[in-house]
């Protein structure tokens, strides 16, 4: 079955600066990537996803890189800010055809510092 | 409209008792999901329902575990003779297959689950 990794699982970064998250996964059929953020508490909820058809993807202050080849996608805020303080999650699945369902990292904590 | 909304929102259990808990997906929602969030951990995936089809259970820890569908809406996940190793946060999530974003998953609140 698919396995995702993820690191680090804590980061701190001071107000304005970028923060790096990182994942690899190990089955090559999934085509689906999607990062949630989770706050102390609360549902996960979905920032940015990526389909295996494109290598990169922006919205704002979030960007997400994948490498198929290398198995390896990445999460990127720029600009961060003490609200984007919470735990990160990234997610590996396959969207029509296999396993629908998401298997999903360790998780991140990201502390933005004021 | 409304989100995924799941009941109770807490529960406490005593060891080898059977709990019930359930999930009101986004209506028009074609799929449902259970995921199991250990503290500190990710969530990990449970079932899977399409409609009412039960199409992956392979996540399930036990026969204790028991999840339905029948109508094809609410759905309701339970276990029996809880164990304390069962206490976690029990997640729902649906989207909504066949259109544009189609794969997202919109997630419950989730219920706790702490078994003494």
């Amino acid at each position: 079955g698919e396995n995702v990794e993820q690191h680090p699982s804590t980061l701190s970064v001071q107000e304005g600066d970028s923060a790096v998250i990182k994942c690899t996964y190990s089955d090559s059929a999934s085509n689906y990537f999607p990062w949630y953020k989770q706050e102390l508490g609360k549902r996960p909820q979905l920032i940015i996803d990526i389909r295996s058809n494109v290598g990169e993807k922006k919205d704002q202050r979030i960007a997400v890189t994948l490498n198929k080849t290398a198995k390896h996608f990445s999460l990127h805020i720029t600009e961060t800010q003490p609200e984007d303080s919470a735990v990160y999650f990234c997610a590996a699945s396959q969207i029509r055809t296999g396993r629908r369902a998401l298997t999903f990292g360790s998780g991140t904590r990201l502390q933005v510092q004021p | 409209g409304a989100g995924v909304s799941q009941s109770p929102r807490y529960k406490v259990a005593k060891r080898g008792q059977d709990v019930a808990l359930r999930c009101d997906p986004i209506s028009g929602h074609v799929s449902l999901f259970w995921y199991q969030q250990a503290l500190g951990q990710g969530p990990e995936f449970l079932t899977y329902f399409q409609n009412e089809a039960q199409l992956d259970k392979s996540g399930l820890p036990s026969d204790r575990f028991f999840a339905e569908r029948p109508e094809g809406s609410v759905s309701t996940l339970k276990i029996q003779r809880t164990q304390q190793e069962d206490s976690a946060v029990y997640l729902c999530a649906s989207s909504l297959e066949g259109q544009g974003r189609y794969n997202e998953q919109f997630f419950g609140p989730g219920t706790r689950l702490t078994v003494l």
